[in-house]
């Protein structure tokens, strides 16, 4: 069975201070990741995703992520953070790539507080 | 404009009733799924729909509390039956193509927020 683990609950960080969301990973075959950024009342927002080429995947509003093979991780980064970064962020995992085929996993969710 | 459209946006309901939640995707799509995120946790695969045929469910769901319609390629329903608090939660719907490609990544509407007392 496919999982991830998002092992902070909470991360704080400074306007302009670098900032990073964990993600670790488990599944069979090549995975295929992905991070996901839910605003208060909002649904969830494609930020990236890897699929396969280059380690480090750029995404929306300057965030980017690192796929790590041999550490199972896939810990989404950015350079400086903003208060509207602010947010809940996902990451999740599917095992394959076949059209409607197998799920996506998700994580429990990284809250990130960007502060003044 | 709103890709996937999901309504209601948030509902409170009584203990016992039932209450359908509309999906509308504005391009064909092959797939719809289903997905539950309760208060604090994660997002949780209810179902998959496909348009002729049966939703399939997901452990832990049966088709009699979440029924699911997929009438056409571009509209499904999810229903909520019976409630009880334990039901309080986001309903997303999402889905895998737009506009006939496939990226891998799923595409989420903005959720249904049910609160049943």
């Amino acid at each position: 069975a496919q999982s991830v683990a998002q092992p902070e609950d909470q991360v704080n960080v400074a306007e302009g201070n670098p900032l990073t969301v964990k993600c670790t990973y488990s599944v069979s075959g090549n995975p295929y990741l992905f991070w996901y950024v839910q605003y208060p009342n909002r649904g969830l927002q494609f930020l990236l995703k890897y699929i396969t080429g280059d380690n480090l995947v750029k995404g929306s509003y300057g965030f980017e992520a690192e796929f790590n093979k041999s550490q199972t991780s896939f810990h989404l980064k950015k350079p400086s953070a903003l208060v509207s970064d602010s947010a809940l962020y996902f990451c999740a995992v599917r095992g394959g790539f076949t059209g409607g085929g197998n799920k996506l996993t998700f994580g429990t969710g990284t809250q990130l507080k960007v502060e003044l | 404009s709103a890709v996937i459209s999901q309504k209601p946006s948030r509902d409170i309901c009584q203990r016992g009733t039932s209450l359908t939640i509309q999906c509308q995707v504005d391009s064909q799509v092959t797939m719809m799924f289903w997905y539950r995120q309760q208060p604090g946790q994660s997002l949780t695969l209810i179902a998959t729909a496909n348009q002729g045929s049966e939703a399939t469910y997901e452990s832990g769901f049966v088709i009699d509390k979440f029924p699911i319609s997929r009438p056409n390629l571009t509209f499904s329903t999810l229903t909520v039956s019976n409630m009880s608090p334990e039901d309080s939660s986001i309903y997303l719907c999402s889905v895998e193509d737009l506009r006939g490609v496939v990226t891998g990544e799923l595409f989420f509407g903005e959720g249904s927020r049910l609160t049943v007392l």
